[in-house]
């Protein structure tokens, strides 16, 4: 079965700063990919997705992320983060017929300082 | 890209009591789906509506707690059964477009009391 590792529950940058959230997956074949935020009592937005192709993909906001399938990673980056990045994000690997079914990791929790 | 709203956005209810959550698109999708996420934890899929047929649960989900109806290529119905405490979280519709992305609703906020 699939599954999906987001190692850091929480992150704290400064606005302005760079950064970058971690996401493995394990799932046997090509995966599809996605990467949501979810902003406080809000749905979730997709950022980007991944589904072959160039593997450093962009997305909305100012967000990359790099697929590497030797480390089975798809991190996140965004280069200078902006007080309204505050959010939750998570990572999503799409199984079943064409990445129908997704399966979450746990979450990263962003906390944006002055 | 796909708009999707989700009616209710928020709900207190009653334990014992059941309430039916909608979902509508802006389009016709072929894929939709319903997800649930509990309070400070991620999503968990619920099942895949089918359209014209019975919905396909994922482990630990069953159709008596929740059903789901699907009359067409735009619309499909959440209802969570006889709710206790545990039911309540953000009750999510997701739609599966042309260009294999997935989107998601607002969500429908249900807290059981």
């Amino acid at each position: 079965a699939q599954s999906v590792t987001q190692p850091d529950i929480h992150i704290t940058v400064s606005e302005g700063a760079s950064l970058e959230l971690r996401c493995n997956y394990s799932y046997g074949a090509t995966p599809y990919l996605f990467w949501y935020v979810q902003s406080p009592g809000q749905g979730l937005q997709l950022l980007l997705k991944y589904f072959s192709g160039d593997t450093l993909v962009q997305g909305i906001k100012g967000f990359e992320a790099e697929f590497k399938r030797s480390q089975s990673s798809f991190n996140l980056r965004k280069p200078s983060v902006h007080w309204s990045d505050a959010a939750e994000y998570f990572c999503a690997v799409g199984a079943g017929a064409a990445g129908n079914k997704l399966t979450f990791g746990g979450g990263t929790r962003v906390l944006v300082k002055p | 890209s796909a708009v999707i709203s989700q009616k209710p956005s928020r709900d207190i209810c009653q334990r014992g009591t059941s309430l039916t959550i909608q979902c509508q698109v802006d389009s016709q999708v072929t894929m939709m789906f319903w997800y649930r996420q509990q309070p400070g934890q991620s999503l968990t899929l619920i099942a895949t509506a089918n359209q014209g047929s019975e919905a396909t649960y994922e482990s630990g989900f069953v159709i008596d707690k929740f059903p789901i109806s699907r009359p067409n290529l735009t619309f499909s119905t959440l209802t969570v059964s006889n709710m206790s405490p545990e039911d309540s979280s953000i009750y999510l519709c997701s739609v599966k477009t042309g260009g294999n992305t997935i989107y998601f609703g607002e969500g429908s906020w249900l807290t059981v009391v």
